[in-house]
């Protein structure tokens, strides 16, 4: 069965570095979606993206993330510079029009 | 935004007991989506419900979407260990697909 994957699986950074979590959707999918989740608490929403353009993002999405789908399978997100409340795991998902989202298994991101 | 409130919180059972947990919105929804998420893992899409008072089972999963759309629950019969994790539902409502969670309900299922 077609997967979602991430790369990194574990990223350990320092406050006010940038890093780049790495995401391939499932390749028949157009609708990529960035969600994160702070340990114990509930899955939310980062940003959509579709057509190769961002369409919906919520208001933890500030001007410090982007997104970009660099090539025809990959699908990215940039903190440019991280804080500590950054830490979180942080998921990607793929999906299909009105159907269920497909999540990869995560990046833990810890800022020291 | 929309909101959505899951209820329990926690739920710990005896394996062989029902669980069934709730999802209420003070808003008429579109639809609404549930996932499991097993404890270190991501979440996994378990099924999306669309139309007023409909009802959906997966073995011994059964989803119910209420009439007014705007409640839902998920009733799990005869747990078992496999079936421990935290079960979300997740509200959809716009074209491009964003999901608002639920706090979600942490389910133990005790040997």
């Amino acid at each position: 069965e077609p997967e979602v994957t991430q790369t990194p699986s574990h990223q350990v950074t320092q406050m006010g570095q940038e890093v780049i979590l790495r995401c391939v959707p499932i390749s028949n999918h157009l609708y990529f979606y960035w969600y994160r989740q702070i340990l114990g608490q509930k899955v939310e929403f980062l940003v959509s993206f579709y057509n190769n353009e961002i369409s919906e993002k919520s208001e933890i999405f500030d001007d410090q993330f982007s997104v970009e789908r660099p090539d025809g399978s990959n699908f990215t997100l940039k903190i440019r510079s991280t804080k500590l409340e950054d830490s979180a795991m942080y998921f990607c998902a793929s999906s299909s029009r009105g159907q269920g989202k497909y999540f990869g298994p995560g990046t833990r991101l810890t800022v020291l | 935004g929309q909101q959505v409130m899951q209820i329990p919180q926690y739920q710990h059972v005896q394996e062989g007991e029902d669980f069934t947990t709730y999802c209420n919105s003070s808003t008429t929804l579109s639809n609404i989506q549930w996932y499991k998420q097993r404890p270190g893992g991501h979440p996994v899409f378990l099924i999306q419900l669309v139309k007023s008072g409909e009802v959906k089972k997966q073995k011994r999963l059964t989803f119910q979407f209420g009439e007014a759309k705007k409640n839902s629950s998920l009733h799990i019969t005869a747990t078992q260990t496999t079936d421990v994790g935290t079960y979300f539902c997740a509200l959809g409502g716009t074209s491009y697909g964003k999901l608002t969670f639920g706090q979600g309900t942490i389910l133990t299922v005790h040997p």
